[in-house]
């Protein structure tokens, strides 16, 4: 079957630097997303990714390893605002979006 | 980009009632989806909602309990029928733009309590 995994919750520290995993297995792979949802809110698109390699966007950077069916979401400088949900979310060879449950990150001052 | 509007935002609602969400694009978009996430859920792919022909639904999902119209490229419904506390979830609206990356735009949602 196809498997998204990412952790279910992380706590960093205002100012920090944390990485979110995200490792799959999916029936091909056609690009990985990240998104992030604050609470009650839609999901916003954050990075995508379909060439191994890190993405690099403002303060968050992203990275994939298809060989490793592995990527990650890297966040620097945290503010306040970072805390949010982080899906990430891989598109099989039928073009259908395979979504992870999320990863809770918690930012303390 | 795309912007997507959904009405309503939030509702409550009494057991065995219907309730219709509605989503509107600004601009025409091929590809709309309609997701469900329950509460510290990710997100459940209900079903792609197809102008002009039946929506295509996932494993779980039955046109009876979850109708669905899509009249044209700008607008679609879903229903939720015959509701039981378990449909209280966020109901989401997405779409998907031609030539972008693949990436999914999401309209707000709408937040549905079934008491």
């Amino acid at each position: 079957g196809q498997n998204i995994d990412q952790p279910t919750e992380m706590t960093a520290t205002e100012g920090a630097i944390v990485q979110i995993n995200c490792t799959y297995q999916t029936s091909g792979f056609n690009g990985l997303f990240w998104y992030q949802q604050h609470a009650g809110e839609a999901p916003t698109f954050l990075s995508y990714n379909v060439l191994d390699g890190l993405e690099e966007k403002g303060r968050f950077s992203s990275f994939l390893s298809r060989s490793k069916g592995y990527s990650y979401l890297l966040l620097k400088e945290l503010q306040m605002k970072d805390s949010a949900s982080y899906l990430c979310a891989v598109m099989d060879s039928n073009y259908q979006l395979i979504w992870g449950a999320g990863t809770k990150l918690i930012i303390k001052p | 980009s795309a912007v997507i509007s959904q009405k309503p935002s939030r509702d409550i609602c009494q057991r065995g009632t219907s309730l219709t969400i509605q989503c509107q694009v600004d601009s025409q978009v091929t590809m709309m989806f309609w997701y469900r996430q329950q509460p510290g859920q990710s997100l459940t792919l209900i079903a792609t909602a197809n102008q002009g022909s039946e929506a295509t639904y996932e494993s779980g999902f039955v046109i009876d309990k979850f109708p669905i119209s899509r009249p044209n490229l700008t607008f679609s419904t879903l229903t939720v029928s015959n509701m039981s506390p378990e449909d209280s979830s966020i109901y989401l609206c997405s779409v998907r733009l031609a030539g972008e990356s693949g990436e999914l735009f999401f309209g707000e949602g709408s937040r549905l309590t079934v008491l």
